[in-house]
């Protein structure tokens, strides 16, 4: 069964700080990918995705993620992160079109913490 | 925002009673999802429907039953609460025009003493 790995569980940033979130999934075939973000009390809302092409993908708020085929990773990226990104960031893959249902597999979720 | 509520949004219940949660999305979306989120553990899916009266379990579906019998409407059953079913319950729906990506409902928070 696929599985998705986020090593990092909680990770705290001084506001302009680099991030990089860790992803990586086990299935070898085709997939897309996803991250969402969950906001204190909120439900959980996508930020960026990848289907093919440009192995780079930009998403909402300034956050990019890049799709590494021969890592089997998918890490999240921000170069200056703010109080508000404070939330907990789930990675999540998708094996291609089941043709049933297109279930996601997700990963157990960072928490990122932001300090001013 | 996706046309997504879910009902009731808090519960508390007791041991060994039966809660149904339900799901409603106004997107005319054919799949539709029920997760568990826990610490720790991430969402872990339960049940989902990838059409009216078509449903299938996911990885966690012990002690949980679905039905769908209108596009707008999924019902989770626990049939008989324990306290290990507290957690935040979450719907999602995705469609083919949606590319796989699911949209989620608001939760429902659930506390079975």
């Amino acid at each position: 069964a696929q599985s998705v790995s986020q090593h990092n569980h909680h990770v705290i940033l001084s506001e302009a700080a680099s991030l990089e979130l860790g992803c990586n999934y086990s299935y070898g075939g085709t997939v897309n990918l996803f991250w969402y973000v969950q906001y204190p009390g909120q439900h959980l809302q996508l930020l960026l995705k990848y289907f093919s092409g440009d192995p780079l993908v930009k998403g909402i708020k300034g956050f990019e993620a890049e799709f590494i085929k021969s890592k089997f990773s998918f890490n999240l990226r921000k170069p200056s992160v703010q109080w508000s990104d404070t939330a907990e960031y789930f990675c999540a893959v998708r094996e291609g079109w089941t043709g049933t249902a297109s279930k996601l597999t997700f990963g157990t979720g960072t928490r990122l913490q932001v300090t001013l | 925002d996706a046309g997504i509520t879910q009902s009731p949004r808090h519960k508390v219940t007791e041991t060994g009673t039966p809660v149904t949660l339900r799901c409603h999305q106004t997107e005319n979306h054919r799949y539709m999802y029920w997760y568990r989120q826990d610490p720790g553990h991430g969402l872990r899916l339960i049940h989902y429907s990838y059409g009216v009266k078509d449903t299938d379990k996911g990885e966690v579906s012990d002690g949980y039953s679905v039905s769908r019998s209108k596009t707008e409407d999924f019902l989770l059953t626990l049939e008989s609460a324990t306290s290990s079913q507290t957690s935040v319950y979450f719907c999602a729906i995705s469609d083919f025009l949606t590319g796989g990506e699911q949209f989620f409902g608001p939760g429902t928070r659930l506390t079975v003493l």
